[in-house]
């Protein structure tokens, strides 16, 4: 069984701080990972994909991949109330064909 | 309009009754999934399609089945709801090539009583 795991939270951060996101997988096969957020009730969003080791960068949030470690997280700068809502890390597994999700993580940004 | 369309968006059910979930999309994606969601469980995998001809299950397919009917078109039915069935489901699609990243629909939560 091919397993993304996260910390469920949630995770608390006053507005202004860095909120950082933490998700292990399974599959060494991997190649691409996903970082999406999910507020309450509606659909995931994509906010970050990275398919290399190290950092990719998009405004106030950075992804971190190293695949030997196979460990994936993802930085938020400069935390936001809005940006309160749950991560979903997520891999690629069977060559490309599916994708599994971790369970998430509820992150709470204090005004 | 959205990209991926469910139908419907809510819908309480009885024990035993059959329902039909339907998705539409205009992405002109080859590949589209059906994911359940229970509260701290993530999305797990129900069945998944990679052309009309492909049908394959997913992590959770027992009590499921699907129809893709066009390339734009993949329904998930439940022949005989029950109440663990209770959860929002989501339908997605993804290109076979270029960023291979999953678009979502906006849900349809189930309650089955």
């Amino acid at each position: 069984q091919k397993e993304v795991e996260q910390n469920s939270g949630p995770l608390s951060v006053p507005e202004g701080a860095i909120a950082s996101l933490n998700c292990t997988y399974s599959d060494r096969g991997s190649q691409s990972f996903f970082w999406y957020r999910q507020y309450s009730g509606k659909s995931p969003e994509l906010i970050m994909s990275i398919y290399s080791n190290g950092d990719k960068e998009d405004g106030r949030f950075t992804a971190q991949l190293n695949k030997a470690s196979q460990y994936v997280s993802l930085l938020i700068r400069d935390s936001q109330p809005s940006d309160s809502a749950t991560y979903l890390c997520a891999v690629n597994v069977n060559y490309g064909q599916n994708f599994v999700f971790g369970p998430g993580t509820r992150l709470s940004v204090l005004p | 309009d959205a990209d991926v369309t469910q139908t419907p968006r809510n819908r309480i059910t009885k024990t035993g009754k059959r329902i039909m979930l339907e998705c539409s999309q205009t992405k002109g994606h080859d590949r589209m999934y059906w994911y359940r969601q229970d509260p701290g469980l993530g999305l797990r995998l129900i069945y998944y399609s990679f052309d009309v001809k492909d049908i394959n299950k997913g992590e959770i397919s027992d009590g499921y089945s699907v129809s893709r009917q066009a390339q734009a078109k993949f329904s998930l039915s439940l022949e005989s709801a029950i109440p663990n069935q209770t959860a929002l489901y989501f339908c997605a699609t993804s290109a076979v090539s270029g960023a291979n990243v999953l678009t979502f629909g906006a849900g349809s939560r189930l309650t089955v009583l």
